[in-house]
């Protein structure tokens, strides 16, 4: 099983939809979690860390659960801005410090 | 406005070359990372530093691949000999540990004929 897993899609929804993402991690002792977003061709930008409880911002929310080792991504009301790659990120290794990226999974909002 | 800058934005080089790439990582910052990034493999974590020493560089190919940081300012990643299959992107971040948020450069884009 790699480290850390995602659809790589792409997820392609119109406007105004609610989509949801899952990252699968394999190490059951990572404490937290993060969402970052990739437009094409430019660097990942954090969207939004996840700890214990989730994290809510705005139309974006993630969740964790931990027993089935996976975040979670929801986006309600899709913007075409919202356009991307989401990269989900898992701190591994012994020291938490190997931020570990999954491949991303490709949203296409459309009109 | 503080930024990771990276050198060269694009470099297209024949196999067998050498090719160095740099990084100026945030003032302050006490991680830094390389990472590749291809269609197939996404992006993978080549090595990581943290106050200047190396972490982790498991994610490299030690035969051709090296990763420095002679000082706090800069962070170089160097191949040598350079292969077709090199190419890619290379993205240096840099953070502060423990937060989980990286700030990233534009990336060199690296393509070896």
């Amino acid at each position: 099983r790699k480290e850390v897993e995602q659809d790589p899609g792409p997820f392609n929804v119109p406007e105004g939809a609610t989509v949801a993402f899952n990252c699968t991690y394999s190490n059951s002792a990572s404490q937290s979690f993060f969402w970052y977003r990739q437009d094409c061709r430019k660097e990942p930008k954090l969207l939004m860390s996840v700890y214990s409880s989730g994290n809510e911002d705005g139309r974006f929310t993630a969740q964790l659960n931990r027993a089935s080792q996976y975040i979670s991504l929801l986006i309600r009301d899709s913007k075409l801005s919202d356009s991307a790659t989401y990269l989900c990120v898992v701190p591994l290794g012994g020291t938490a410090s190997k931020l570990t990226f999954g491949t991303g999974t490709r949203l296409q909002v459309t009109l | 406005d503080a930024r990771v800058t990276q050198t060269p934005r694009h470099k297209v080089t024949e196999m067998g070359q050498e090719v160095t790439m740099r990084c100026q990582p945030i003032l302050g910052h006490n991680t830094v990372f390389w990472y590749r990034q291809t269609m197939m493999q996404g992006l993978e974590l080549l090595a990581y530093f943290r106050n200047r020493a190396p972490l982790d560089d498991s994610g490299m190919p030690k035969d051709r691949f090296s990763a420095e940081m002679p000082d706090a300012t800069l962070a170089t990643l160097k191949i040598q000999p350079s292969e077709p299959r090199d190419s890619a992107v290379y993205f240096c971040a840099s953070g502060l540990r423990g937060t989980g948020e990286l700030f990233f450069g534009e990336g060199s884009r690296l393509t070896v004929l």
